[in-house]
């Protein structure tokens, strides 16, 4: 039962691009969403959240955009650069609790 | 100020032995987490604590993983005979319940990668 999805498992961009990631969730109860970046052999870094009162929330190039309705948020990186390569990860809080979608691995080529 | 730190970074070990990790949070953060990845799927939870009481436990976690925060602060993880299944990422977390908005957020140390051979 995979309550956050993360469907594309890469995406490939050119630098200076926009960057989207995609994640979905089915849980309702829901009220908090992260996004976080793992580079190899190291833990995840936390990178913005939004609260699901919210439709939106900006710090620097990252941008997060949450729809409720359809259950969906989305994270923006503009521009993108090589060094945001990296797995992103969506993640929900529930009772304290972090439940992570499966990741996509984004690539920013030169 | 430093971050989550875990000891080891690396353990490689024996099916059917035992082996311990060690996870020490950020000073002031009252909660600490820990998550097992394995390879292409995200972080899963195992269990977390505030401050030294254990309050979830995830069902991944069989009878022969313990966790202790003794004192509030550092954490251990315990598998007692080791399975190859057990290979994994271990990742501790830690937040704080002072806080609201973005600072919800877990913080995660780099993790123990664990082999089981």
């Amino acid at each position: 039962d995979q309550q956050v999805k993360q469907n594309s498992p890469s995406l490939s961009v050119q630098e200076g691009r926009i960057s989207i990631l995609n994640c979905d969730y089915t849980n309702s109860m829901f009220d908090y969403f992260l996004w976080y970046k793992k580079y190899p052999a190291e833990g995840p870094t936390f990178l913005i959240s939004i609260s699901s009162i919210k439709d939106k929330n900006e710090d620097g190039r990252f941008t997060v955009f949450l729809n409720k309705s359809a259950k969906h948020l989305s994270l923006h990186i503009v521009p993108s650069q090589p060094g945001d390569s990296a797995v992103y990860f969506c993640a929900a809080i529930l009772t304290g609790k972090l439940i992570f979608g499966q990741g996509t691995t984004l690539q920013v080529k030169p | 100020d430093t971050g989550v730190s875990q000891d080891p970074r690396h353990k490689i070990t024996k099916r059917g032995q035992n082996v311990t990790f060690r996870c020490d949070p950020i000073s002031e953060h009252n909660r600490l987490y820990w998550y097992r990845q394995t390879l292409g799927q995200g972080p899963e939870f195992l269990t977390y604590f505030q401050n030294e009481a254990q309050l979830e436990k995830s069902r991944l976690l069989s009878d022969r993983f313990s966790a202790e925060r003794p004192k509030g602060s550092f954490s251990t993880l315990e598998i007692q005979r080791t399975e190859q299944g057990d290979s994994a990422m271990y990742l501790c977390a830690s937040s704080s319940t002072m806080t609201s908005g973005s600072l919800l957020a877990q913080y995660f140390g780099p993790g123990t990668r664990l082999l089981v051979l």
